[in-house]
């Protein structure tokens, strides 16, 4: 089975700085993907960023961009220029490419201080 | 954007009833939907994998007779927590994927249950 761990709970930056938020996966597999997601107050999940294991390309999403290390196994998150409304829990995401269930890891609350 | 609607929003039941969620996809068809369970300050937990037309499969754990999932159509799939207790309370998330593309996921707004 796969496990995803976040192992920083809390974090808080200024307004316009840079952020990274960590991620940790273990699995067996070669395929898959992993995902950023973020669930702001209002709860609904939002997807931040999406990136396939076989595409050795970080994946970038404007201000939002990520460092896969795969052989790692290391998936984090970079915000730049932070916004007040970057404020949410942000969780990191496995997906296998033979399973479609999502498994999330224990997620990390981000606070941007104005 | 694809959406995915989910009612109710909020719902507060007295123990021993049942509530019904509902988790449709306007604008995609979605072969199949995933019911999640989060807890204040936790994580989603995946509980069942609903696909239309067959029966729901069930995360270890997860009582089947408790939460009975329903997906009549390729539009629409339902839970129902049966005889509800306060220990039931909690934010459920549907999240749905079109037929066509697997590694994507549209996920309602959520239902806080409430039960007294």
């Amino acid at each position: 089975a796969q496990t995803v761990t976040q192992s920083q709970p809390e974090m808080s930056v200024q307004e316009a700085e840079t952020v990274t938020l960590s991620c940790t996966y273990d699995t067996s597999e070669n395929n898959y993907y992993l995902f950023w997601y973020k669930q702001p107050p209002s709860r609904q999940m939002i997807l931040v960023i999406r990136q396939e294991a076989y595409k050795q390309q970080n994946a970038t999403e404007n201000r939002f961009s990520v460092n896969f290390q795969k052989a790692a196994k290391s998936f984090s998150l970079k915000i730049s220029d932070s916004q007040l409304g970057d404020t949410a829990m942000y969780f990191c995401a496995f997906m296998s490419f033979g399973n479609e269930k999502l498994t999330f890891g224990t997620g990390t609350r981000l606070t941007i201080i104005p | 954007g694809a959406v995915v609607s989910q009612h109710p929003s909020r719902v507060i039941c007295k123990s021993g009833t049942s509530v019904k969620i509902e988790c449709r996809s306007l604008d995609f068809q979605a072969t199949t939907m995933f019911w999640y369970r989060q807890f204040p300050k936790q994580s989603l937990m995946l509980m069942a994998t609903s696909n239309e037309g067959s029966k729901a499969t069930y995360e270890q754990g997860v009582e089947k007779d408790k939460f009975l999932i329903n997906h009549a159509s390729l539009t629409l799939s339902t839970l129902t927590v049966t005889s509800a207790h306060p220990e039931d309370s909690s934010f459920y998330i549907c999240s749905a994927k079109p037929w066509d593309r697997k590694e994507k996921l549209f996920f309602g707004s959520g239902t806080q249950l409430s039960v007294l």
